[in-house]
């Protein structure tokens, strides 16, 4: 257990509805990524967050897929409109910038079924 | 093209030999790199991090970079069957912003 918490575990939504996902990083960690894998893939990065500022977000995400830090503590991301495709596991990580570099420390991830 | 390349594998070895995962990066910004084992179903989990030519060891793993070849390279040695697992690679440009992961090499020990 990494100290990284994310919920729910397992999502099945039908194509078209909007779904949540939550993340509760290590709470001294500043720095907090989303990422999505697919099978026989890495995860791909999605977006960043520096305490609660979004800093970075992939060229390639869609505009259906929101994500938010509200108090720089726990994040959210939310897909509106489910596709098949968006079917993943999102993963969260968080870190913290020390001596020059930054270390990820993930969660055991939402996997999510689109039908 | 991608950030970060890895053969996907599979690499099979018996028990007790060296394992060696390498990876090729293409960003020359890339400034820090790490080694994640990911067994299947769960997420992955850190091993080693390094952001300097030359070797780092850390028990039984030793990560190597080489920044003017743009490679980075993980051995394994007195491989377990426990180490049966995804090995990604990713890499960071200096402050961290994104984190660029290869594809991953499955590896199996054979008992």
């Amino acid at each position: 257990d990494t100290g990284v918490s994310q919920n729910p575990r397992h999502k099945i939504t039908k194509r078209g509805q909007n779904v949540t996902f939550r993340c509760d990083p290590i709470s001294e960690h500043n720095r907090l990524y989303w990422y999505r894998q697919t099978l026989g893939q890495g995860p791909e990065f999605l977006t960043y967050f520096q305490n609660e500022a979004q800093l970075e977000k992939s060229r390639l995400l869609s505009d259906r897929f929101s994500a938010e830090r509200p108090k720089g503590s726990f994040s959210t991301l939310e897909i509106q409109r489910t596709e098949q495709g968006d079917s993943a596991m999102y993963l969260c990580a968080s870190s913290t910038w020390t001596r020059n570099t930054d270390t990820q420390y993930f969660g055991p991830g939402t996997r999510l079924t689109v039908l | 093209q991608k950030e970060v390349e890895q053969n996907s594998g599979p690499l099979s070895v018996p028990e007790g030999a060296i394992a060696s995962l390498n990876c090729t990066y293409s960003d020359r910004g890339s400034q820090s790199f790490f080694w994640y084992r990911q067994y299947s179903g769960k997420s992955p989990e850190l091993i080693m991090s390094i952001y300097s030519n030359g070797d780092k060891e850390d028990g039984r793993f030793t990560a190597q970079l080489n920044k003017a070849s743009q490679y980075v390279s993980l051995l394994i040695r007195d491989s377990q069957p426990s180490d049966s697992a995804t090995y990604l690679c990713a890499g960071s440009p200096f402050g961290g912003n994104q984190f660029y992961f290869g594809t991953g090499t499955s590896l199996t020990v054979i008992p």
